[in-house]
C-alpha cells in the first residue's frame, strides 16, 4: 500500500514551458487535491476533485488546469510556466464518509520556474 | 473569511522541557479541526482530527485539545525526534466539499 505518490519529485523548467505533475493514490478515496506550499504563505488548495470525472476550483486556481479520468489519478497541468508557479506541489486524497475527514499527502514535487 | 492563525511561529526547547503549540481560527462552520506534522522535504503527515469543543486527542507525546476559538498541541517531555513543522488546518462545513484552510504552522525543534 504505497498510499499517495506524485511523479516526478523534481523539475525545472524555462518560462513558457509546459508540464504535468501526476498523483496517483491506492485507497480507493473518492475526494482528491492539489496544494501549492510557499514559505510564509501555508498550503494553498489549488484545485480538488470529488470523484473520477469531476473537477473544481480551489483558492488559487489560476494558471493551473487538471484532469480526473481515472478515480486514482489526478493531474496538475501548467500550459505556459511561470517564474511565479515555483513552489512545492503537494497532492492529497481522502473519503467522502462522513466519519473521516482527514487528508493523506503524498511527498511533493519541487518545481522551479526560471 | 476562514482564517488559521499558528502561534508561535518557531519554538525551540530542550528535551524534556514541554510546551504547547496555539492554533486560533475564524470559520463560517468547523467541521474538523486537523493536526499535522512535516518533517523537512517531505509532505504532512496526519496527526490529529477534532470535531468539537472539549475534545482531546492523545498520540505519545502529543495532545491537541480543541476550544470554540482554538485549539493547542501539548508537546510533554519531547524528545529530539518532535522537532518539525507542525500545522493545523480547518474545514469549514461547506456541502460537497472537504476543503482544508491551513495556519503557515509552527516550526519546533527540540536540542538534545
Amino acid at each position: 500500500n504505497a498510499g499517495v505518490t506524485q511523479t516526478p519529485k523534481f523539475r525545472v523548467l524555462k518560462t513558457g514551458q509546459s508540464m504535468t505533475l501526476l498523483c496517483a493514490q491506492d485507497m480507493n478515496h473518492e475526494y482528491m487535491y492539489w496544494y501549492r506550499q510557499d514559505p510564509g504563505m501555508g498550503l494553498r488548495l489549488i484545485h480538488y476533485s470529488v470523484g473520477e470525472g469531476t473537477t473544481a476550483k480551489g483558492e488559487v486556481p489560476d494558471g493551473y488546469n487538471v484532469s480526473r479520468l481515472k478515480k486514482q489519478n489526478f493531474l496538475l497541468g501548467l500550459e505556459s510556466a511561470a517564474p511565479s508557479q515555483t513552489s512545492v506541489y503537494f497532492c492529497a486524497s481522502s473519503y467522502s464518509a462522513r466519519s473521516s475527514y482527514e487528508q493523506y499527502f503524498g511527498p511533493g514535487t519541487r518545481l522551479t520556474v526560471t | 473569511e476562514d482564517q488559521v492563525t499558528q502561534s508561535p511561529e518557531a519554538l525551540r526547547l530542550q528535551e524534556g522541557e514541554s510546551s504547547s503549540l496555539n492554533c486560533s481560527y475564524t470559520v463560517s462552520g468547523l467541521r474538523g479541526l486537523f493536526w499535522y506534522r512535516q518533517d523537512p522535504g517531505k509532505g504532512p503527515e496526519f496527526l490529529f482530527t477534532l470535531y468539537s469543543a472539549g475534545e482531546e486527542k492523545e498520540k505519545e507525546r502529543l495532545k491537541a485539545t480543541l476550544t470554540k476559538k482554538e485549539s493547542f498541541l501539548h508537546i510533554t517531555a519531547p524528545k529530539p525526534e518532535d522537532s518539525a513543522t507542525y500545522l493545523c488546518a480547518v474545514q469549514p462545513r461547506v456541502q460537497g466539499a472537504q476543503k482544508l484552510v491551513f495556519g503557515q504552522g509552527t516550526r519546533l525543534t527540540i536540542n538534545p
